[in-house]
């Protein structure tokens, strides 16, 4: 049972243009809500996160959208460069409970390419 | 702080033939995983541990053990490989929320 849903599968945006990537989750009692970004060959590498608690948090280029009535949440690239060009994971998890905040649970991931 | 290291990192097993892929941190994290990457399934959690001497499974757990005997070290064994078992394997140490991944291990089963 896949508990994080991820859309699209790949991506193709052109340089300067904005790249959405959508996620859903089932579990109510998820609390913690990670954007991983992935390059060939490395391990995956937090690049921003939110809790349920507040609906948009931004880090630079980088946003994340957070809908609680819907289960759902979202990123945003905003003027997307070549180099943001990487696979880009959701997950969630719960940070409450002694073992819980270590099971995160994945999206299928998303291929960006970003067009010079 | 090297963070998480893992080792090999690449591994060509043939089916029946058992190996350890290694994982270790140096940043005294109590939490430590081990995640499956594959083609369009994300990451999948196959054991997890809160501590020296503590550990459970995850979702895909079947075919693998881990142990926990110190803070910095987590190995997954593989008993007997199977071709299913064709992965990219990830270990991971977690504070505050937060998971450190390391390199991956590429681990291909004849």
């Amino acid at each position: 049972q896949q508990q994080v849903k991820q859309s699209p599968q790949s991506l193709i945006v052109q340089k300067g243009g904005i790249s959405i990537i959508n996620c859903a989750y089932e579990n109510t009692a998820f609390d913690y809500f990670p954007w991983y970004q992935q390059f060939p060959g490395k391990g995956p590498a937090l690049l921003i996160a939110i809790r349920p608690d507040v609906s948009e948090k931004k880090e630079g280029r980088f946003t994340i959208s957070f809908n609680k009535s819907a289960k759902q949440f979202s990123l945003h690239i905003m003027d997307s460069q070549p180099g943001d060009s990487a696979t880009y994971f959701c997950a969630a998890s719960r940070l409450k409970g002694v073992a819980s905040g270590s099971r995160l649970t994945f999206g299928e991931g998303t291929q960006l390419t970003v067009n010079p | 702080n090297a963070g998480v290291t893992q080792t090999p990192k690449f591994q060509v097993l043939k089916t029946g033939q058992s190996m350890t892929l290694q994982c270790a941190q140096d940043m005294n994290h109590e939490y430590m995983s081990w995640y499956r990457q594959d083609p369009g399934m994300g990451l999948r959690l196959i054991h997890y541990s809160v501590g020296a001497g503590i550990t459970d499974q995850g979702e895909v757990p079947n075919g693998y053990n881990v142990s926990r005997s110190t803070t910095e070290d987590f190995p997954l064994r593989l008993l007997s490989a199977a071709p299913s078992q064709t992965s990219v394997y990830f270990c991971a140490s977690r504070s505050r929320g937060q998971q450190f991944f390391g390199p991956g291990t590429r681990l291909t089963v004849l």
